[in-house]
């Protein structure tokens, strides 16, 4: 069964450090998602993307975060400085076209920053 | 702007016993709404959803839900829990306005006695 892959599971980084987190989607699909989960809280949606543009993005979305679609099989989430509040779990989740259609999420990457 | 709740933060049952998982909704349409289930250091992995029609649907693992619209609720149900179905247990809303981002509830952590 397809499914989404994530790199790495865990990456500790210093306070104001530049972090990439990568996604692998599920091949035919092409809405990609970025969702986080702060430790014991909800899991937060980020962003989407769809032909190669940011299709939504939420309030937590802001400047020091984007994201890139660098060649046909990759996701990536980039975090240009690193704050402490960004340490949580980072999901990242695929689906087909249709607005009901199911995201499938990743197993996540913690991003621990210190 | 749509929102989940899930009242119970940690339920505990014996194995074979029944389980009912509580969400309610608030969203001013007919939402659709997603039950998902995150085992110790896995993904979000998605157990059933609704999107129209019969509101009684099925899933995996043996996992029914129903959605009541009077009541604004999508109980999760399971006739005899196994002690593999101990996890956490996210509840998710999306909307048809062509809207992607779904709102997740804050979690139902099952604990399974033997």
């Amino acid at each position: 069964e397809p499914e989404v892959t994530q790199t790495p599971s865990h990456q500790v980084t210093q306070m104001g450090q530049e972090v990439i987190l990568r996604c692998v989607p599920i091949s035919n699909h092409l809405y990609f998602y970025w969702y986080r989960q702060i430790l014991g809280q909800k899991v937060e949606f980020l962003v989407s993307f769809y032909n190669n543009e940011i299709s939504e993005k939420s309030e937590i979305f802001d400047d020091q975060f984007s994201v890139e679609r660098p060649d046909g099989s990759n996701f990536t989430l980039k975090i240009r400085s690193t704050k402490l509040e960004d340490s949580a779990m980072y999901f990242c989740a695929s689906s087909d076209v249709g607005t009901a259609d199911t995201q499938y999420f990743g197993p996540g990457t913690r991003l621990t920053v210190l | 702007a749509q929102s989940v709740t899930q009242p119970d933060i940690h339920i505990t049952v014996s194995e074979g016993a029944s389980l009912e998982l509580r969400c309610n909704y608030s969203y001013g349409a007919t939402p659709y709404l997603f039950w998902y289930v995150q085992s110790p250091g896995q993904g979000l992995q998605l157990l059933l959803k609704y999107f129209s029609g019969d509101t009684l649907v099925q899933g995996i693992k043996g996992f029914e839900a129903e959605f009541k619209r009077s009541q604004s609720s999508f109980n999760l149900r399971k006739p005899s829990v196994h002690w593999s179905d101990a996890a956490e247990y996210f509840c998710a809303v999306g909307v048809e306005t062509g809207r992607r981002a779904l709102t997740f509830g804050s979690g139902t952590r099952l604990q399974v006695q033997p």
